[in-house]
């Protein structure tokens, strides 16, 4: 049983349009991180965050972390192809052991 | 260029047959970590290291042993592979910074076992 769920687990959208990917647990995370790993190639990290309710943006990419510090979500405005990507979910939980979700594969076709 | 190196990228070997697949990081890192990857799963990890001569079991240590000896090396031993070792490893390092773990990942190796 995976302690961080990510849904969906695959998405295929046209560039341009927009996408959200979500992660959610019961545990409560003291940090929570996002990466990206695109094929033959290992996990690239995006961002941390580790403040309930926080937000940060990175470009078109905006990370949201819940309010409760147990859900994040990955929202990607006008989607290149260049997005295409697994994007994995990370959480550091109180015995700072950090634990990934299975992953979502993105696929942006032109 | 900081990066995680490990070799091989690609083995296929057979059941039984020892083999080892190296790490090596170049960022003074203190942390190390062994990680594999099955569809569905996602990454679990397999050992850890906090620094030289310091590793322990992460959640599927069996059929595993690790070492370190140096601050830049940890490899990762299959003594008698099984076909259920099969998978995609990635190795990991970071600093410890603020009660997070930022990882960088080698590029992968894949493991076949027949």
């Amino acid at each position: 049983t995976q302690l961080l769920e990510q849904s969906p687990q695959f998405l295929s959208i046209q560039e341009g349009e927009n996408l959200t990917v979500y992660c959610n647990s019961s545990s409560v995370f003291s940090s929570l991180q996002w990466y990206r790993q695109e094929p033959g190639e290992g996990p690239v990290l995006l961002v941390t965050v580790v403040t309930g309710g926080e937000v940060k943006k990175l470009k078109r990419l905006t990370f949201q972390f819940g309010d409760a510090r147990k859900d994040s979500s990955l929202h990607i405005t006008a989607a290149q192809p260049g997005d295409t990507g697994l994007y994995l979910c990370a959480g550091t939980d109180s015995w700072g052991k950090l634990q990934f979700g299975a992953g979502t594969q993105v696929v942006v076709t032109p | 260029e900081a990066q995680v190196t490990q070799n091989p990228r690609y083995l296929i070997t057979v059941t039984g047959k020892k083999l080892t697949v190296t790490c090596s990081q170049n960022m003074n890192h203190e942390y190390m970590s062994w990680y594999r990857q099955d569809p569905g799963l996602g990454l679990r990890q397999i050992y850890y290291s906090m620094n030289v001569e310091v590793t322990d079991k992460g959640d599927v240590p069996e059929g595993y042993k690790v070492s370190r000896k140096e601050k830049r090396n940890f490899p990762l031993i299959l003594e008698s592979p099984s076909p259920n070792q099969t998978s995609l490893y990635f190795c990991a390092s970071s600093f410890w910074t603020g009660g997070t773990r930022e990882l960088f990942f080698g590029e992968g190796s894949r493991l076949t076992v027949l």
